[in-house]
Parts: structure tokens; C-alpha cells; sequence
């Protein structure tokens, strides 16, 4: 299985902060990742795919970069809709797995 | 609008079972791969299980299987997992999810959630 590392698993940024969160798969994806947004008590949301496309209707703020091993989601510029939960996910093998989520908190 | 229903969580007891149904309207359910992906209480998310277009490919992680049997009824839209012989450790609210196969295998449709809580 491809075991999927993402860290931190808590940052403390403030409105307007550049935010990045990385994720490294044990063994290469090529482009085969998503990145998800999940606020509490709700369903995960699709943010990125393919590695750094950006889903219909997510904000420009949001981007993402990385092939094979080294992947990254970054916010450019922190807004207050964004403090959440995000995820990242192996798409390239089964099983599908996920990375432990970096919980973004205000600071 | 492209939406998807859970229904069948509740309480359960160790060694019991359970079958969830994922209701879809709004899109073409018969043209998209199926999954189900669990989120344990305060934990992340992890993968279940995934059906192909026509019930012909079928995965599993492997702490559910020959324990869970994923199925899908395109004539009624509907998407199922029965789960049997569940333990403690099952406990979490189950989310159906469609695949997005032509742009990166991504889950891009989620339903609302269901929760299953297996406790004596």
C-alpha cells in the first residue's frame, strides 16, 4: 500500500499568511493527487487534481504542485473561509489512501 | 443538482449487521465508479471500498474485506454496503462518493454522511 505523509498536522496562520501544507507518498503517484478541504461536520470538499489543477469554482487563492513522491497545496493568501481541515490522496493505486489532514487554525 | 444521499447508519451491535444505501440524482450514475469512504470520530479519512460502472471491478481495503460487499442497482440509482460481522473499530460515518475517473480518479461529488456506531 502506498503509505501517504502530510505535515504539519496543525498550523497557526493568520489572515492573509501564504500557507503551505506538504504530502510525500511512500512511492511515486506521478501526478496522481487530490487535495480536500473538510470543515466540521461536513463532507470533504475537492480542491485540486491531478496534482495542481484546480476544481471548477475553488478559489484562485488555491493551488497545487508536486509529481512522483513531493506534492504540496498552497494558499496564497489565508482567508477566514479557509480555516479547515485539508487532505491529501493517492489516486495512482488501490487502496486509494489518504494522507492524516493538517488541521489550518487561526493564530 | 448532482447529489448524493446515505442512508442506513445507527447503532449496532459487535458482530452484527448493517447495509447502508447512497442515493444519486442530478447525474448520469450509471457512467461513474462508486466509492465509499469512512471518517472515525475525531479521525481522518480512510478509503473503503470502490465498484466500477458495471459491478465488474471491485476493491477493498483490507481490514474490511470478506467482512463488507459493496453493490450498485444503476436502474435505481442506488449505491450499497453491506457490512457483517462488524466490530468496535467500524465505528465512523460512512460517505458515499463518485469518481471522477476522466480527470484523475478524484472524488468529486460527496454525500452528506452516516453515521454507524457498533457498541453493546
Amino acid at each position: 500500500d502506498i503509505q501517504m505523509t502530510q505535515s504539519p498536522p496543525t498550523l497557526s496562520a493568520s489572515v492573509g499568511d501564504r500557507v503551505t501544507i506538504t504530502c510525500r507518498a511512500s512511492q511515486s503517484i506521478s501526478s496522481g493527487m487530490a487535495w480536500y478541504q473538510q470543515k466540521p461536520g461536513k463532507a470533504p470538499k475537492l480542491l485540486i487534481y491531478k496534482a495542481s489543477n484546480l476544481e471548477s469554482g475553488v478559489p484562485s487563492r488555491f493551488s497545487g504542485s508536486g509529481s512522483g513522491t513531493e506534492f504540496t497545496l498552497t494558499i496564497s493568501s489565508l482567508q477566514p473561509d479557509d480555516f479547515a481541515t485539508y487532505y491529501c490522496q493517492q489516486c495512482n493505486s488501490y487502496p486509494r489512501t489518504f494522507g492524516q489532514g493538517t488541521k489550518v487554525e487561526i493564530k | 443538482e448532482k447529489q448524493l444521499v446515505e442512508s442506513g447508519g445507527g447503532l449496532i451491535q459487535p458482530g452484527g449487521s448493517l447495509r447502508l444505501s447512497c442515493a444519486a440524482s442530478g447525474f448520469t450514475f450509471s457512467s461513474y465508479n462508486m466509492n465509499w469512504v469512512r471518517q472515525a470520530p475525531g479521525k481522518g479519512l480512510e478509503w473503503v471500498s470502490q465498484i466500477s460502472t458495471s459491478s465488474s471491478n471491485i476493491y477493498y481495503v483490507d481490514s474490511v474485506k470478506g467482512r463488507f460487499t459493496i453493490s450498485r442497482d444503476n436502474a435505481k440509482n442506488s449505491l450499497y454496503l453491506q457490512m457483517n460481522s462488524l466490530r468496535a473499530e467500524d465505528t465512523a460515518v460512512y460517505y458515499c462518493a463518485r469518481d471522477r475517473a476522466l480527470y484523475g480518479n478524484v472524488f468529486d461529488i460527496w454525500g452528506q454522511g452516516t453515521m454507524v456506531t457498533v457498541s453493546s
